[in-house]
C-alpha cells in the first residue's frame, strides 16, 4: 500500500515552455502534498507544500509563480513549471500525506531537462 | 539553523562486507530520524524510522542506531549485495508546529562484485 506516482518520469523541453508534472496517492487519500527539488549530489530540497483545495505554502525563495501547484483532489496533484529554462532542469518529487506527520510516501520522482 | 550532515560523502565496498554511514544533526525539537535509500533517478523509500526513546531497530540487512543525547545516527549495512548501491539519505522530522523535515544530503554508496 501507500504508492504514490508521477507522470512523466522523464522530460524534455524547450527553453521557454511550461512542463506540468502530475503527482498521485494510487491507493490512499492524500491530505497533503509536498514538491521536492534536488539537484545531483545534493539533498531534496522542499520548494512547497500543497493542502487539497486551498493555496500551496511555498517555502522562502521559489517563486510561485513560476512553480505553479494545483491540488484539486485527494489524490492528485500538479506543479507546472512556467517559461522554464535550463537552471530549472532537476528532479522534481512530490511526496504525499495521509494522515499523521509520519505516514508521507515519497513518488518516484520526475527528471526535468530544460534546453 | 536545523541541519543534518552524513558521512561519508561516497563509499566503495566489496560485495559481501559490511558497512557503516554516519548522520549527526542539529535539528531541534526532535521528533524522529529516518533513513532512507534512494536509488539512482528514483524517489527515496523508508528504511527505518527512530523515535527518541529507540537505540536500534534493524530492518533485514540494514540496522540503525540512534544516540539522542549526542545527536548521531548510524545505518550499518550486513552482507552488502550489489542492489545495494545507492544513496542513503538521513532524514530528521523536528517535533514544532509545522512538524518539518530537514534532509541530509545523503552518503553515496557503490557494492562492487
Amino acid at each position: 500500500g501507500a504508492v504514490v506516482s508521477q507522470h512523466p518520469s522523464r522530460v524534455i523541453c524547450k527553453s521557454g515552455t511550461s512542463v506540468k508534472i502530475e503527482c498521485r496517492s494510487l491507493d490512499f487519500q492524500a491530505t497533503t502534498m509536498f514538491w521536492y527539488r534536488q539537484f545531483p549530489k545534493q539533498s531534496l530540497m522542499l520548494m512547497a507544500t500543497s493542502n487539497e483545495g486551498s493555496k500551496a505554502t511555498y517555502e522562502q525563495g521559489v517563486e510561485k509563480d513560476k512553480f505553479l501547484i494545483n491540488h484539486a483532489s485527494l489524490t492528485l496533484s500538479t506543479l507546472t513549471v512556467t517559461s522554464a529554462h535550463p537552471e530549472d532542469s532537476s528532479f522534481y518529487i512530490c511526496s504525499a500525506r495521509t494522515g499523521g506527520p509520519d505516514t508521507q510516501y515519497f513518488g518516484p520522482g520526475t527528471r526535468l531537462t530544460v534546453l | 539553523k536545523n541541519q543534518v550532515e552524513q558521512s561519508p560523502q561516497s563509499l566503495i565496498i566489496l560485495e559481501g562486507k559490511n558497512c557503516t554511514l554516519q548522520c549527526n544533526y542539529t535539528v531541534s525539537p526532535f521528533s524522529n530520524l529516518r533513513w532512507y535509500k534512494q536509488d539512482t533517478g528514483r524517489g527515496p523509500v523508508s528504511l527505518t524510522i527512530m523515535t527518541f526513546s529507540e537505540n536500534t531497530k534493524s530492518n533485514g540487512r540494514y540496522t540503525a542506531t540512534l544516540d539522542a543525547d549526542t545527536k548521531q545516527s548510524s545505518l550499518h549495512i550486513t552482507a552488502s549485495q550489489l542492489s545495494d548501491s545507492a544513496s542513503y539519505i538521513c532524514v530528521v522530522r523536528s517535533n514544532s508546529g509545522y512538524s518539518t523535515l530537514t534532509f541530509g544530503k545523503g552518503t553515496m554508496l557503490l557494492v562492487s562484485p
